[in-house]
């Protein structure tokens, strides 16, 4: 299985400053198709997850623009540019590129 | 609107079974694969397994956790989805969740919560 590990587990940071996750994976997610089924996921307290960011870099409907991921291969990273407090919950990364699917641990970002 | 909806939780005790309902409206259901994912309570996601779309092949595909277990249905007239969870184990406690999609889900229920206890 691809193991994701994501870093840090825990992240505070000052409102409107930015916000920076790592997502490392065990095996490159290059699917045979040549897509890289990288997916980020948030979740708020309370809440189903909702995508944020699919194949690596591309922003779901509705998603705000202050939210960017970037990486290739094995390597990817969330970017929130100026976090608000409707920002707070936890995050994951997940791979859709090898079954089983797999989420990374989550992490909780929270206002400092 | 897409909405996604699951229903059929509660408590069962071990060993026993327990179907899982996902109803889907705001669009062509039988287009897209039916995903399944859970969540212990205060712990993370997993991936249970997903339907392809029949235009896929319309096949099952499932984590090791579960295969054998359980097993993942559609009713593309009713846009439903079902989660059948036989044998149940403790360690089965979780909010299962249907999504749209396969791959990373683009839209999620709200999920229905599954206690196995005696």
């Amino acid at each position: 299985d691809v193991v994701m590990t994501q870093s840090p587990l825990s992240l505070p940071v000052t409102l409107g400053q930015p916000a920076s996750i790592s997502c490392s994976c065990s095996q490159s997610l290059v699917h045979s198709d040549g897509n890289t089924y990288l997916n980020w996921f948030q979740q708020r307290p309370g809440q189903s997850p909702r995508r944020l960011i699919h194949k690596v870099s591309n922003r779901d409907s509705g998603v705000p623009d202050r939210f960017s991921g970037s990486g290739s291969g094995t390597d990817f990273t969330l970017i929130i540019s100026r976090v608000e407090a409707e920002d707070v919950g936890v995050y994951y990364c997940m791979q859709g590129t090898h079954r089983p699917f797999t989420f990374g641990q989550g992490t909780r970002l929270e206002i400092k | 609107e897409v909405q996604l909806v699951e229903s059929g939780g509660g408590l069962v005790q071990p060993g026993r079974s327990l179907r899982l309902s996902c109803t889907a409206s705001g669009f062509t259901f039988g287009d897209y694969t039916l995903s399944w994912f859970r969540q212990p309570p205060g712990k993370d996601l997993e991936w249970v397994g997903f339907i392809r779309a029949k235009g896929y092949g319309g096949t099952p595909e499932y984590a090791a956790s579960v295969k054998g277990r359980f097993t993942i249905s559609r009713d593309d007239s009713t846009s439903l989805g079902y989660l059948q969870m036989d044998s149940l184990k403790i360690e089965d406690t979780a909010v299962y969740y249907c999504g749209r999609g396969a791959g990373g889900s683009d839209y999620w229920g709200q999920g229905t919560l599954v206690t196995v206890s005696s």
